[in-house]
């Protein structure tokens, strides 16, 4: 089975803060995906990226950053957390050089930030 | 702006009846359809994945597409309480990314 995790599954922050989220995968996936769920707004695309040290932004980048310096990790940073970001962040891995297939998601991390 | 499009519910259905779960989509050149199954506090599940017209069938679940009409669709049988849920819909775009509705809520009546 694939198996994706992420590094929290509740984390509290204050404003200002730099936030790190870290998602791990086990099955050599080569694409690795970061949303944010709110209600009303369904999934939203962050940041995505289909290779070691390549990323894309997606449909909302504003924020934030990320890193994949290894092929099972793929790290989501919050430069100075605002109270706005607060949201539950979910991270995704598909195989091969498509997106055509199926994403498998991580439990998801719900980040508060005071 | 490619979207996919699906009625937020809740759709109430009694215990042993079947769910009928809706989804509509903007892109013609879509090729392939997913649909997920959220728990409340949970992560999404890929419960059925369906790539060409027909149906799909996989034990109690049904994925039906219709790519004339731009819609795919998923049926529950024998609803069971378990299966309340939020079911969500995602479409592959022409530049290979996913786009995924906003979701159903689903509620199974005792």
């Amino acid at each position: 089975d694939v198996k994706v995790t992420q590094s929290s599954r509740y984390l509290v922050k204050r404003t200002g803060e730099k936030v790190f989220l870290e998602c791990v995968q086990d099955m050599d996936h080569e694409n690795m995906f970061w949303y944010r769920q709110d209600p009303g707004l369904g999934l939203r695309l962050i940041y995505f990226s289909y290779d070691v040290k390549m990323k894309e932004k997606g449909d909302i980048p504003e924020g934030y950053s990320v890193s994949r310096e290894k092929k099972e990790r793929f790290s989501l940073i919050l430069e100075s957390a605002s109270t706005n970001q607060t949201s539950m962040y979910l991270c995704a891995s598909s195989t091969g050089t498509s997106g055509w297939v199926e994403q498998f998601f991580g439990p998801g991390t719900r980040l508060t930030v005071l | 702006q490619k979207e996919v499009e699906q009625n937020s519910g809740p759709l109430s259905v009694p215990e042993g009846a079947i769910a009928s779960l809706n989804c509509t989509y903007s892109d013609r050149v879509s090729q392939s359809f997913f649909w997920y199954r959220q728990y409340s506090g949970k992560s999404p599940e890929l419960i059925m994945s369906i790539y060409s017209n027909g149906d799909k069938e996989d034990g109690r679940f049904t994925a039906q597409l219709n790519k004339a009409s731009q819609y795919v669709s998923l049926l529950i049988r024998d609803s069971q309480p378990s299966d309340s849920a939020t079911y969500l819909c995602a479409v592959t775009l022409r530049d290979d990314k996913i786009i995924f509705g906003k979701g159903t809520r689903l509620h199974i009546l005792p």
